[in-house]
């Protein structure tokens, strides 16, 4: 069974540019999130879908980030423009059920984005 | 809301010495407790988690846990690390019946094992 994947795996870009991160869950997984760790901080939250519909938006840092699961496979998560401050590396994690919360999460290897 | 910490943010030891890697939470809510560990150029992967019963949960290589509910800790152990052992570590955790499942994680631990 192929794990989580994420493309790209490092980006560099100008800041004010646009990128787009995408991630492949686990096949028929419906949970699909988005973390980010920044600077060698915590992994923080940003996002939650089920299937196709967002269920938890609340750590999305602001309205620059876009995040889209269209059909409920794959999901990208657009930064426009980008800011300096968003680099660090973008994780998404695959759950199959939400089992009031002892569903293991699997993660993506990540994307490291840094923005000049 | 939930917070947690891990006082060591490297942690370098010697081939076969013993470990722990600390980590304790805040929450006023119960919580489910987790340790992912990160090898290099690899996604987090689960390493063991809490979630009722037996304080403490082992790892198929030799890791273990405890969870100590009156101190508000999940600290990691290893009797006699190997080179392989060398990652990062993240404790994380989740609300008990959270209808989200999203993970709190402390800021991590870089266990480096030396020759």
């Amino acid at each position: 069974e192929a794990g989580v994947t994420q493309f790209p795996s490092h980006s560099v870009i100008e800041k004010g540019q646009t990128v787009t991160l995408r991630c492949d869950p686990i096949s028929g997984h419906d949970n699909l999130y988005w973390y980010r760790r920044v600077m060698g901080k915590e992994i923080k939250f940003l996002l939650h879908f089920v299937k196709e519909s967002k269920q938890d938006e609340s750590g999305m840092p602001n309205n620059r980030f876009l995040a889209e699961r269209t059909g409920g496979t794959y999901s990208t998560l657009k930064v426009q423009p980008a800011e300096l401050e968003d680099s660090g590396v973008y994780f998404c994690a695959s759950s199959h059920s939400l089992a009031a919360g002892t569903d293991t999460q699997y993660f993506g290897p990540g994307t490291r984005l840094t923005v000049l | 809301a939930q917070s947690v910490t891990q006082l060591d943010s490297q942690v370098p030891v010697f081939e076969e010495a013993p470990v722990e890697l600390r980590c304790n939470y805040s929450s006023s809510v119960s919580v489910y407790l987790f340790w992912y560990v990160q090898y290099p150029n690899q996604g987090l992967q689960l390493l063991l988690k809490y979630l009722s019963g037996s304080t403490l949960v082992k790892s198929i290589n030799g890791f273990e846990a405890e969870f100590n509910k009156s101190q508000t800790s999940f600290h990691l152990r290893k009797p006699s690390v190997h080179i392989s052992d060398t990652a990062e570590y993240f404790c994380a955790v989740t609300k008990v019946n959270n209808a989200g499942n999203m993970l709190t994680f402390g800021g991590g631990t870089r266990l480096m094992v030396k020759p």
